[in-house]
């Protein structure tokens, strides 16, 4: 079955630095991959989804994620980071028509 | 109206006692999934049920069950309790007819806090 690591349990940063959260994934098929963002107290949210095509994939708040077939990542960045995203980001990887598996989270703190 | 409603947001129960948690949805998906959530170990999947006929075990089931009354319905239930079951519970639809689920991720609800003392 499919399974996600994600390496840091947290990353605090400052306004307007970049970030990278890590994401590294398994599975002995084609995937789908997912980036969730859960904000306090609140469900998850669909932030950004590798299917297929072109491996760099972009949110509408900034964000993108770069699928790396050959590392089995699915790295996400932002250049420059707002308060607002604080958050815990979750990256999940779905096999074809199968259910989808979570990564143990990410909690992104960004700091005046 | 949340599209994934989950009743009740907050439960406090005792050992022991059988409680059911509750998810209906307004999104028309045919796919609904139980998850829960714990500190430094992100959401792991209890049950999921690809349509009203089924019912599928996920990576912790044990000491749960499930009901898919209708096909906008799921429910999960705790036959006895226990402490280590205290955790953030999450239902979860998707869609697959025509595309892949994929195509669509996941829609969560907002979670039912669950405390058992």
């Amino acid at each position: 079955a499919q399974s996600v690591t994600q390496l840091d349990s947290q990353v605090p940063v400052f306004e307007e630095a970049p970030v990278e959260l890590r994401c590294n994934y398994s599975s002995s098929v084609s995937v789908y991959l997912f980036w969730y963002v859960q904000y306090p107290n609140q469900g998850l949210q669909l932030l950004l989804k590798y299917l297929s095509g072109s491996t760099l994939v972009e949110s509408i708040n900034g964000f993108e994620a770069e699928f790396n077939k050959s590392q089995t990542s699915f790295h996400l960045r932002k250049p420059s980071v707002h308060i607002s995203d604080t958050a815990e980001y979750f990256c999940a990887v779905s096999e074809y028509n199968n259910d989808m598996r979570f990564g143990a989270g990410t909690r992104l703190t960004v700091k005046p | 109206d949340a599209d994934v409603t989950q009743t009740p947001r907050n439960r406090i129960t005792k050992t022991g006692k059988r409680i059911m948690l509750e998810c209906s949805q307004t999104k028309g998906h045919d796919r609904m999934y139980w998850y829960r959530q714990d500190p430094g170990l992100g959401l792991r999947l209890i049950y999921y049920s690809f349509d009203v006929k089924d019912i599928n075990k996920g990576e912790i089931s044990d000491g749960y069950s499930v009901s898919r009354q209708a096909q906008a319905k799921f429910s999960l239930s705790l036959e006895s309790a226990i402490p280590n079951q205290t955790a953030l519970y999450f239902c979860a639809t998707s869609d697959s007819r025509g595309v892949t689920q994929a195509n669509y991720g996941y829609t969560f609800g907002s979670g039912t806090r669950l405390t058992v003392v």
